[in-house]
């Protein structure tokens, strides 16, 4: 069956520090790939997304490579801020399909 | 505009009541599905609407679990002889067209809680 493994959190990172969140996905065929986000009181939306290999996601300084030879598809922001303290998922949609599969998710608290 | 609502945003319930848990979704879209959250968890999915009817509701957990979408806009999930294993979110998410090309935009969330 389809599943997503996220590192486990809390992440606490100091301001302008480098983030990476790490996901891997099992999955038949060639799923879509996606980061949503929960701010705190909020629902979730989607950060973003790569719906082939090789593809490479990108929103509010945040990137995220689909790699079909790892089966990986991490989140990484160069520099983060206060404002990214929030829950992050990876998710992964099956071809064909319209069920979204998430991880467990990863809080990042960051401060100042 | 108007995202997806959800009401109530919380619900306190005993055990063995029953509980119904309303979605209003983003006007004009024809998909809407129904995922819930357990404590320390990502969303699993629960079912899935493509207009008026249940499309796939392969992720209810058991019959007490029912939901409606009778005039394919709002829908109501519906759980029966509540236990404190259901306490939970439960998300509602909508979108344009019930495929992977149309993103699902998700509301708020219900917190249900069964004491």
């Amino acid at each position: 069956g389809n599943s997503v493994t996220q590192m486990e959190g809390p992440v606490t990172l100091s301001e302008e520090a480098f983030l990476t969140i790490n996901c891997t996905y099992t999955a038949t065929g060639y799923p879509s790939l996606f980061w949503y986000v929960q701010y705190p009181g909020e629902g979730l939306q989607l950060l973003l997304k790569a719906t082939k290999a090789d593809d490479k996601g990108s929103n509010k300084g945040f990137e995220a490579t689909y790699r079909k030879e790892t089966t990986s598809f991490h989140l990484e922001k160069g520099s983060v801020q206060v404002s990214d303290s929030a829950v992050y998922f990876c998710a992964l949609l099956r071809a064909g399909s319209y069920q979204l599969t998430f991880g467990k998710g990863t809080k990042l608290s960051v401060i100042p | 505009g108007a995202g997806v609502s959800q009401t109530p945003s919380n619900k306190v319930t005993e055990k063995g009541k029953y509980v119904e848990l309303r979605c209003d979704p983003i006007s004009g879209h024809t998909a809407l599905y129904w995922y819930r959250q357990s404590l320390g968890q990502g969303p699993e999915f629960l079912i899935y609407f493509q207009g008026t009817g249940a499309a796939d509701d392969s992720g209810l957990p058991n019959d007490r679990f029912f939901a409606v979408r009778p005039e394919g806009s709002v829908s109501t999930l519906k759980i029966q002889r509540t236990e404190r294993g259901d306490s939970a979110v439960y998300l509602c998410a909508s979108s344009l067209f019930g495929t992977a090309s149309y993103e699902q935009y998700f509301g708020p969330g219900t917190r249900l809680t069964v004491t």
